[in-house]
């Protein structure tokens, strides 16, 4: 959805740095979520948010952290990056948890 | 642990066959979506099932939700080349984190 954009699309970057990766939403959604997407595994959860003073820790936080700036804006960092966290991350909106979940268009990160 | 398993990992069908993808949870689930992710795009949500057996059909495709809310099927009747992707289950244990099936990829061939 163009409502849920994602910075960058394409990174690459060396282990040991650090990296933002930036979420924004027009949807007027409370709920964000940040997963990664591996061949073969699907889609993991890696933090989520129910609203500004409220982030939770998903299936694969460590190594992540995560802000949310304001309603709109969830970041997703990697304080040093390895090469095992090379992935294509996708960050997601939703009203509710009942509700459809809407995604970016993603990032595509490569750790060398 | 809560996981949610889905099978085939890849399906390969002539245009015209039918098509079904499964999940299953050792738990019950609270709901359950599905999600269709086209080569290079995004996914995109297609159905949400709640109720207990219940059963919901999108033209072609019908969603079943099992009697004990452990297990959900996609079913695509007469598959066309537009139907190539990968088919995802999400279920949640209470509503608000959402474990993603691993996924099965569709190939279509003309």
């Amino acid at each position: 959805d163009a409502d849920v954009t994602q910075t960058p699309r394409n990174r690459i970057t060396k282990t040991g740095k650090r990296i933002m990766l930036e979420c924004s939403q027009t949807k007027g959604h409370d709920r964000m979520y940040w997963y990664r997407q591996d061949p073969g595994l699907g889609l993991r959860l890696i933090y989520y948010s129910f609203d500004v003073k409220d982030i939770n820790k998903g299936e694969i936080s460590d190594g992540y952290s995560v802000s949310r700036q304001a309603q709109a804006k969830f970041s997703l960092s990697l304080e040093s990056a390895i090469p095992n966290q090379t992935a294509l991350y996708f960050c997601a909106t939703s009203i509710g948890g009942n509700q459809p979940q809407h995604f970016g268009d993603g990032t595509r990160l490569s750790i060398l | 642990g809560q996981q949610v398993m889905q099978i085939p990992q890849y399906q390969h069908v002539q245009e015209g066959e039918d098509f079904t993808t499964y999940c299953n949870s050792s738990t019950t689930l609270s709901n359950i979506q599905w999600y269709k992710q086209r080569p290079g795009g995004h996914p995109v949500f297609l159905i949400q099932l709640v109720k207990s057996g219940e059963v919901k059909k999108q033209k072609r495709l019908t969603f079943q939700f099992g009697e004990a809310k452990k297990n959900s099927s996609l079913h695509i009747t007469a598959t066309q080349t537009t139907d190539v992707g990968t088919y995802f289950c999400a279920g949640a244990y209470n509503f608000n984190k959402f474990y993603f099936g691993s996924g099965t990829k569709l190939n279509v061939k003309p």
